[in-house]
């Protein structure tokens, strides 16, 4: 069974300052998604990563993967209030590579910037 | 561009109905995953559904079933409605080109069972 595991699950921080969170997935999989979902709102996609060391940039935010480690980091620089979001990360489980499949999910982490 | 749509926006039924749930791809998309979110915790995937037939499953029971239309949009069906099928229900759409499964989600739909 795919498992997708986040940490922290919460986080508060404060403007200005730079942190990171962690995805950890149980598959082979090379393929990693980031989105961003805001209360009671539907999931914004942010970041598609597709092989080994894949680094993406988009303003503040910065994805990267590691399918040896099993492992991507989603990095927040010097944080602002408007970031304030859950974040999930999510797998796919094609290993076939033949073509879409379902997400799983980790549990999403809840981040908090407090300006 | 249209975006992913889905109807109704909120949903209110008793223990022991059923349900349907409705979803317009994304322009151009020809794939459509549902996804159910509890309170508090990530989507969880229920199927998906390509070419019009169930390509993938999740770990549901099969009360929940769906289809796809000709157009490419789809519906899920829920029988016999419990109170643990109270949640945020995501629709989500992709186009089948390797290696890209960017999936796109809609509003979602939010289903209460009283």
């Amino acid at each position: 069974e795919l498992k997708v595991e986040q940490n922290p699950l919460f986080l508060s921080m404060q403007e200005g300052k730079n942190y990171t969170i962690y995805c950890n997935y149980s598959t082979t999989s090379d393929r990693l998604y980031w989105y961003r979902q805001d209360p009671g709102k539907s999931l914004e996609s942010l970041f598609v990563l597709l092989s080994n060391g894949a680094v993406k940039q988009e303003g503040r935010l910065m994805a990267s993967l590691d399918t040896k480690a099993r492992l991507s980091t989603l990095h927040i620089t010097a944080a602002v209030h408007d970031l304030s979001a859950t974040y999930f990360c999510a797998v796919d489980g094609d290993l076939s590579g033949g073509g879409a499949d379902g997400l799983t999910f980790g549990k999403g982490t809840h981040l908090i910037i407090q300006p | 561009d249209a975006g992913v749509t889905q109807s109704p926006t909120h949903l209110i039924k008793t223990r022991g109905q059923q349900v349907t749930l409705r979803c317009s791809p994304k322009s151009g998309h020809d794939t459509v995953s549902w996804y159910q979110q509890a309170l508090g915790q990530g989507p969880q995937f229920i199927f998906q559904y390509y070419e019009e037939e169930e390509r993938q499953r999740g770990n549901f029971p099969d009360r929940f079933s769906g289809h796809q239309f000709p157009n490419y949009s789809s519906e899920l069906n829920v029988n016999a409605l419990l109170l643990g099928d109270s949640a945020l229900y995501l629709c989500a759409s992709s186009l089948q080109v390797f290696p890209y499964n960017e999936q796109f989600f809609g509003p979602g739909t939010r289903l209460t069972v009283l």
